[in-house]
């Protein structure tokens, strides 16, 4: 079974437009984190937002909120008042905790496209 | 405060060259990893290192690909005899090993293509 599943490989947003970008999760895991990463076409690594699986209240920055449904073992990206800028590959990502190695994972990514 | 450090950022040579490529980690990380990104695999995880010692190797293509990671501060992977089904951007991240936190920060990448 995959670890992390991003089931949109390219999504479209109008500028100034909220965005969700999916992403679930398989984990055994009780602590775990979950991380969200941003890739522009320069093809640098930028890191976006954190959760831990201890966490009750979703992860916020900036721009970027993380909707965290551990039930539901998703862990979805929102942007708000999407900007030009933001036209990237983003992926998921998770590291389990030190039981297994503390492995990461990451997801096949979304390609995402903000429409002037 | 440098960031993880690469190199070479490209590299061009010929099917059945020797290929090497370096990685110096933000200092105090105790956990390293090298990544190979294509259009058609995406980010393939090839191998990672937890206080210098290989953890799982289990991404590593095959026996052309070796990796090491002598001390804290350096990592090499090592392509011999490289192919042009090597042609990649290869990523090294690191990180610490925390239970579940702290995110990997990445290299800027090397290019590698081979001919």
């Amino acid at each position: 079974a995959q670890k992390i599943t991003q089931t949109q490989p390219g999504m479209f947003v109008q500028e100034k437009e909220a965005v969700t970008l999916d992403c679930t999760y398989d984990t055994s895991d009780q602590s775990y984190g979950l991380f969200w990463y941003k890739q522009p076409s320069s093809g640098e690594m930028i890191f976006l937002i954190y959760q831990g699986s201890y966490d009750e209240q979703n992860a916020t920055e900036g721009r970027y909120s993380l909707n965290f449904q551990k039930a539901r073992k998703s862990a979805n990206l929102v942007i708000s008042a999407s900007q030009l800028g933001d036209s990237a590959m983003y992926f998921c990502a998770m590291r389990e905790g030190p039981n297994t190695g503390n492995q990461f994972y990451f997801g096949t990514g979304t390609s995402l496209t903000v429409i002037p | 405060d440098a960031g993880v450090i690469q190199s070479p950022r490209h590299e061009v040579t010929e099917m059945g060259q020797e290929v090497t490529l370096r990685c110096k980690p933000i200092s105090g990380h105790n956990s390293l990893f090298w990544y190979r990104q294509t259009m058609m695999r995406g980010l393939e995880l090839l191998i990672y290192f937890n206080n210098n010692v290989p953890i799982d190797d289990s991404g590593m293509p095959e026996d052309r690909f070796s990796a090491k990671m002598p001390n804290a501060s350096f990592s090499t992977l090592k392509i011999q005899p490289s192919e042009p089904r090597d042609s990649a951007v290869y990523f090294c991240a690191s990180s610490v090993i925390l239970a579940g936190g702290n995110e990997q920060f990445f290299g800027p990448g090397t290019r590698l293509t081979v001919l």
